[in-house]
């Protein structure tokens, strides 16, 4: 079964320097969401897209900006890197994630970013 | 504010045991939650989602249950393999929270052969 990419898998950056991660949902899904994970930390809600409109947003940084494009995949920009942006970057996606739908929300294998 | 705890943060047992992680949640006004396993450095591979309609979800040699009113998720794992080494996550997303995911700190399991 087909499973949610992320791309690239690892990225290295200098401070300051800007970073796109690209997300494509499994097929079908409507909703996106993107979440960072620190080392030794639990993964943390940045922001989410449901039919290409932003639907919810967690801790993003303003350096932060992402989008949802009209195949359903999803891009992370971060600008202005700073050492601790470097962590774990999950994508997930969903179908169907309005009101009390179940919406299980499966996760991509991640993109780690190391900001040096 | 949601906030999920997950005890015991770590756990080491033997082959063969059965063993239970616990989960609670402030917020009762749940739409689901959801237990994942993280292996080092990997992504989240999703176990078991339960509705908040449900009381408890199997799959395999994990059971998961939920009780809302109390705040209490509880992951069952029987007959434990060293190939069941890995974090332990669960999470919910709240009715008041949008579409996201509040996460637990995890339990890091090892199971010794």
């Amino acid at each position: 079964a087909a499973g949610v990419i992320q791309s690239p898998r690892h990225l290295i950056k200098e401070k300051r320097e800007t970073a796109t991660l690209k997300c494509y949902p499994i097929p079908r899904h409507d909703t996106v969401y993107w979440y960072q994970q620190g080392p030794g930390q639990d993964p943390q809600f940045l922001i989410s897209f449901y039919e290409k409109m932003q639907s919810d947003k967690g801790s993003i940084p303003d350096r932060f900006s992402a989008q949802q494009f009209s195949d359903y995949h999803s891009e992370l920009n971060m600008s202005s890197l700073e050492l601790g942006d470097s962590a774990l970057y999950f994508c997930a996606s969903s179908f169907g994630a309005r009101g009390r739908l179940v919406a299980e929300q499966f996760f991509g294998p991640g993109t780690r970013l190391t900001v040096l | 504010k949601q906030e999920v705890t997950q005890i015991p943060a770590a756990l080491s047992v033997p082959e063969g045991e059965n063993l239970v992680l616990n989960c609670s949640f402030t917020d009762s006004a749940i739409y689901n939650l959801q237990w994942f396993r993280q292996d080092p450095g990997k992504g989240l591979t999703s176990l078991l989602l339960i509705q908040s309609s449900q009381r408890e979800q199997t799959s395999g040699r994990l059971n998961a249950s939920l009780d809302k009113s109390s705040g209490r998720s509880t992951l069952y794992i029987a007959a434990s393999q060293p190939g069941d080494s890995a974090t332990y996550l669960c999470a919910s997303r709240g009715e008041n929270a949008g579409n996201m995911l509040t996460f637990g700190g995890g339990t890091r399991l090892m199971v010794k052969p």
